[in-house]
C-alpha cells in the first residue's frame, strides 16, 4: 500500500522561502512519478509540477517557473518542494500525490501541508 | 489549454437520490485521462474514478464514471450521508494537468 507522509504545518512572512517534505513509502519507485499540486483556502485544486525520479528533470507548470524547485531523495524515499519569494497568494495546501507511470492520474495522496503567508 | 468546467457548482439531494455531476471540456480530451476525486471535509482527495469509467480500487459500484469527447459525468447512485463531499474532475494534456472547480455535494 502506498503511503505519503508530509512535514507538518508552516508560517511563513511574505518573501521567505517554504520547504515542505513528502516521505514515500510502500511501492516501487521506479514505477512511479510524485506530483505537487496546492489549495487555496476554499479553491479548487491546482497542479504544481512533477518529478519522474531521483536522476530525471522535473517539469514546473508555468505559474511557478523560477520560484519553485522539487528534488528527490533517493537514499531516504523522500520529495522535496521548495517555494521562494512567498507572497499572500501561495496560503495553501499544498498535496503531494502519486501517480502509476503514464496514468495520468493520482492514484495515493499525501495528507496536505498547511503553510501559511503571513506578515 | 483546455479548461474544464463542472457543473452545477452546488448540488443539493437527500439519501437514496441520484446525482449526476458534469464536466465539460474546452475542447475534445481523451477519455483515457480523465478521472474524477473525491474530497471530504478537512482531507485529501481520494482517486475514485480513471480512464473516464474505471472504478479506482475500493470504490463502491454506486459511483460510475461515463462520456467522451467534451462531456463527462459521474454519477452516484442512491446518494448516502457519507457522500458529502467536494468533487473534482482532472485531464492531463501535455502542458500539465487541469482541475475543474469543482462540484459541492450537499445531503439534506
Amino acid at each position: 500500500q502506498v503511503q505519503l507522509v508530509q512535514s507538518g504545518a508552516e508560517v511563513k512572512k511574505p518573501g521567505a522561502s517554504v520547504t515542505v517534505s513528502c516521505k514515500a513509502s510502500g511501492y516501487t519507485f521506479s514505477n512511479y512519478y510524485i506530483h505537487w499540486l496546492r489549495q487555496a483556502p476554499g479553491q479548487g485544486l491546482e497542479w504544481m509540477g512533477i518529478i519522474r525520479s531521483s536522476a530525471g528533470p522535473s517539469q514546473y507548470t508555468q505559474e511557478f517557473q523560477g520560484r519553485v524547485t522539487m528534488t528527490w531523495d533517493a537514499s531516504t524515499n523522500t520529495v522535496y518542494l521548495h517555494l521562494s519569494s512567498l507572497t499572500s497568494g501561495d496560503t495553501a495546501v499544498y498535496y503531494c500525490a502519486s501517480e502509476k507511470k503514464e496514468s495520468y492520474n493520482f492514484d495515493f495522496w499525501g495528507q496536505g501541508t498547511l503553510v501559511t503567508v503571513s506578515s | 489549454e483546455i479548461v474544464l468546467t463542472q457543473s452545477p457548482g452546488t448540488l443539493s439531494l437527500s439519501p437514496g437520490e441520484r446525482a449526476t455531476l458534469s464536466c465539460r471540456a474546452s475542447q475534445s480530451v481523451s477519455s483515457n485521462s480523465l478521472a474524477w476525486y473525491q474530497q471530504k471535509p478537512g482531507q485529501a482527495p481520494r482517486l475514485l474514478i480513471y480512464g473516464a469509467s474505471i472504478r479506482a480500487t475500493g470504490v463502491p459500484d454506486r459511483f460510475s464514471g461515463g462520456g467522451s469527447g467534451t462531456d463527462f459525468t459521474l454519477t452516484i447512485s442512491r446518494l448516502e450521508p457519507e457522500d458529502l463531499a467536494v468533487y473534482h474532475c482532472q485531464q492531463y494534456e501535455l502542458s500539465g494537468y487541469i482541475f475543474g472547480q469543482g462540484t459541492k455535494l450537499e445531503i439534506k
